[in-house]
């Protein structure tokens, strides 16, 4: 079985403050890990993803995620918000080869000017 | 054109009615998949496929059929609709090579009255 947590359903930031929404996941085998950004009225688009090759993932506008085994967390920073990083983001695991994948309730990003 | 095209993108609909809900894309993928997405219950898996000739229910299947005309379509259908039916529609892509990472479509919102 396989799960994820994000922790905070909502996160405010100042424009310009570090950005930082937490994932922790559950998997009974080596997960691969993914974050998606979903603006509003728009589908959700891959932000960048972890399949067991280096642990800090490097994706698109400046976000990165570091895989962190012992502590089963794939937490999503970015050093400085823009006011273009409001959105809501989704972490998701998905365990084995068959690609099923498991998305966590999301996390509302709010960028205060 | 956008990849994975979802129709319609806004639907009003009574209870009781059957309706369709239609994917195509252009990505060559083999795998395709029909979320439900509800207000902080995050993405839910109603069905997916991996070829043509293999159908699986998802999670939350009841309710809901599928038909997989082609490799590149994929139609979630709800026989008669009622109003906890309501909610944000995706449909997603992925291939086999790609570890997981989806492509979505933009959604169809559905509304039951």
């Amino acid at each position: 079985a396989q799960s994820v947590t994000q922790l905070g359903s909502h996160v405010s930031v100042s424009e310009g403050a570090l950005v930082l929404l937490r994932c922790n996941y559950s998997s009974s085998v080596p997960p691969y890990l993914f974050w998606y950004v979903q603006y509003p009225n728009q589908g959700l688009q891959l932000l960048l993803k972890y399949t067991s090759a280096a642990t800090l993932v490097k994706g698109i506008n400046d976000f990165e995620a570091e895989f962190k085994k012992s502590e089963t967390s794939f937490h999503l920073t970015k050093p400085s918000a823009h006011m273009s990083d409001a959105a809501e983001y989704f972490c998701a695991v998905s365990s084995g080869g068959y690609q099923k994948v498991t998305f966590g309730t999301g996390t509302k990003l709010q960028v205060i000017p | 054109d956008a990849d994975v095209t979802q129709t319609p993108r806004n639907r009003i609909t009574k209870t009781g009615k059957r309706i369709m809900l239609e994917c195509s894309q252009t990505k060559g993928h083999d795998r395709m998949y029909w979320y439900r997405q509800d207000p902080g219950l995050g993405l839910r898996l109603i069905y997916y496929s991996f070829d043509v000739k293999d159908i699986n229910k998802g999670e939350i299947s009841d309710g809901y059929s599928v038909s997989r005309q082609a490799q590149a379509k994929f139609s979630l259908s709800l026989e008669s609709a009622i109003p906890n039916q309501t909610a944000l529609y995706f449909c997603a892509t992925s291939d086999l090579g790609d570890k997981g990472g989806y492509t979505f479509g933009s959604g169809t919102r559905l509304t039951v009255v």
